[in-house]
């Protein structure tokens, strides 16, 4: 069985691009979350997908936004990119809302340049 | 969120076993206790969760005291593969996860 996929593994942009992000959970998962992982540091917790909504958010700027599909795939987007969001995004998937194990893609490093 | 305390490093010879110790005096009576690691390179992987008892799995025990503020991640025989990064997790709301800084365990040939 796939992991958790995520897409692309490495990508560079300019500040005050826009990027997507993409995610896809195990199957059978219908929980997608996503996390930021600067260099040195723990991942941060961006948002929490379930069944397509919004189930939770951290404490990050509106810049960033995130959807999920029916097929339980998923896209983070991030706005007007800076510098400080140069960092390892990853995406964990998981069967049920809460407490259940997650499964970690193995990230998409993004570079601001 | 739900704040936890490790020691930022510790040492361990091969074969041997490993506590790693966990502080979260501020957990409430709903917060499960998560533990995942993460090697370089790679996303963290699960290792083990509860609540209030004891748990054991295939690749660790978990230990939590009695008044839940404290928890010990045991390694039974540490690995050279067991080098990594552990996180001790509390999840209150979802499979919503507040990582610290964890703990970077090294495994001594």
């Amino acid at each position: 069985d796939a992991g958790v996929t995520q897409s692309p593994t490495h990508l560079i942009k300019t500040r005050g691009q826009h990027v997507t992000l993409r995610c896809s959970p195990i199957s059978g998962h219908k929980s997608v979350s996503w996390y930021q992982q600067v260099l040195g540091q723990g991942p941060q917790f961006i948002f929490q997908y379930y069944e397509k909504e919004e189930r939770g958010r951290g404490n990050f700027p509106d810049r960033f936004s995130a959807r999920q599909f029916p097929n339980y795939s998923s896209e983070l987007n991030v706005n007007a990119l800076l510098l400080g969001d140069s960092a390892l995004y990853l995406c964990a998937s998981s069967s049920g809302v809460s407490n259940t194990e997650a499964f970690f893609g193995q990230g998409t490093r993004l570079t601001v340049v | 969120d739900a704040k936890t305390t490790q020691p930022n490093s510790m040492e361990s010879n091969e074969e041997e076993p490993v506590h790693l110790p966990c502080n979260h005096s501020t957990i409430s009576g709903t917060d499960y206790i998560h533990w995942y690691r993460q090697l370089p390179s790679q996303g963290p992987e699960y290792v083990i969760h509860g609540l209030t008892s004891n748990v054991n799995n295939r690749m660790a025990s978990l230990a939590i005291a009695e008044d839940r503020k404290s928890s010990t991640l045991i390694l039974h025989r540490a690995t050279l593969r067991d080098a990594a990064v552990y996180y001790c997790i509390l999840q209150h709301t979802g499979n919503q996860f507040y990582f610290g800084t964890g703990t970077s365990l090294t495994v001594i040939p």
